[in-house]
């Protein structure tokens, strides 16, 4: 079955304990995002990779990390995490950089820090 | 810049209504317009994908028209049903971005 996943789904952490959220998927596809959701601002994009080694920020990168070692991996680092990171977290995969592909998601991050 | 807008930003029918959603855009050079479903504490789920040289998209009870000159698109829902209560996402590709620029959506409630 075609789909991107994350892990891990729910997480509680603390101010400044370094995190990472995994996005895996198994369509091949060339181009990887990470996006937030907060209520009233909708979603924003963090970081993007158009293909392996290659990434860059998107609107809201500050306070994020991101590599892109292997086609199918999209990891998202948070070395200091800070409550205003309190968020709803996707990734999603597309064919490639170019436009006019459908976008996948995968279920979300939910992640709280205190 | 381009922005999305979406209304209404929350919508409640009973069963069995037929209902369009809304979404309005300020820059009609787009690529594509995509629909999406969001249900709580989940991903979200492609539903409708229009290029921008379509007029209209049909998946089911979905359906999805395209307006590029007036800067609209509307998402059709046939005869409703409870499990069609989510959340609706637009978004569009507009330019040389790579990537999409979304409405807040409109939360949906279809009551039996």
């Amino acid at each position: 079955e075609a789909q991107v996943t994350q892990n891990p789904r729910y997480l509680i952490t603390v101010t400044g304990k370094k995190l990472t959220v995994t996005c895996s998927q198994n369509m091949n596809h060339e181009y990887m995002s990470w996006y937030r959701q907060d209520p009233g601002l909708g979603l924003r994009q963090i970081y993007y990779s158009m293909n392996v080694e290659v990434t860059d920020k998107g609107d809201v990168p500050e306070g994020y990390k991101v590599s892109r070692k292997e086609k199918r991996n999209f990891p998202l680092i948070l070395e200091s995490p800070s409550p205003n990171q309190t968020s709803l977290y996707f990734c999603a995969s597309r064919l490639d950089g170019t436009p006019g592909y459908e976008q996948y998601f995968g279920p979300g991050t939910r992640l709280t820090v205190t | 810049k381009q922005e999305v807008t979406q209304i209404p930003a929350a919508l409640s029918v009973p069963e069995g209504e037929n209902l369009v959603l809304n979404c309005s855009f300020t820059d009609s050079a787009i690529y594509n317009l995509q629909w999406f479903r969001q249900d709580p504490g989940k991903g979200l789920t492609s539903l409708l994908l229009i290029q921008s040289s379509q007029r209209e998209q049909t998946s089911g009870r979905l359906n999805a028209s395209l307006d590029k000159s007036s800067g609209r698109s509307t998402l059709y829902i046939a005869a409703s049903q409870p499990g069609d209560s989510a959340t609706y996402l637009c978004a569009v590709h507009a330019g040389n971005n790579r990537k999409l620029i979304w409405g807040l959506g409109t939360s949906l409630a279809v009551n039996p």
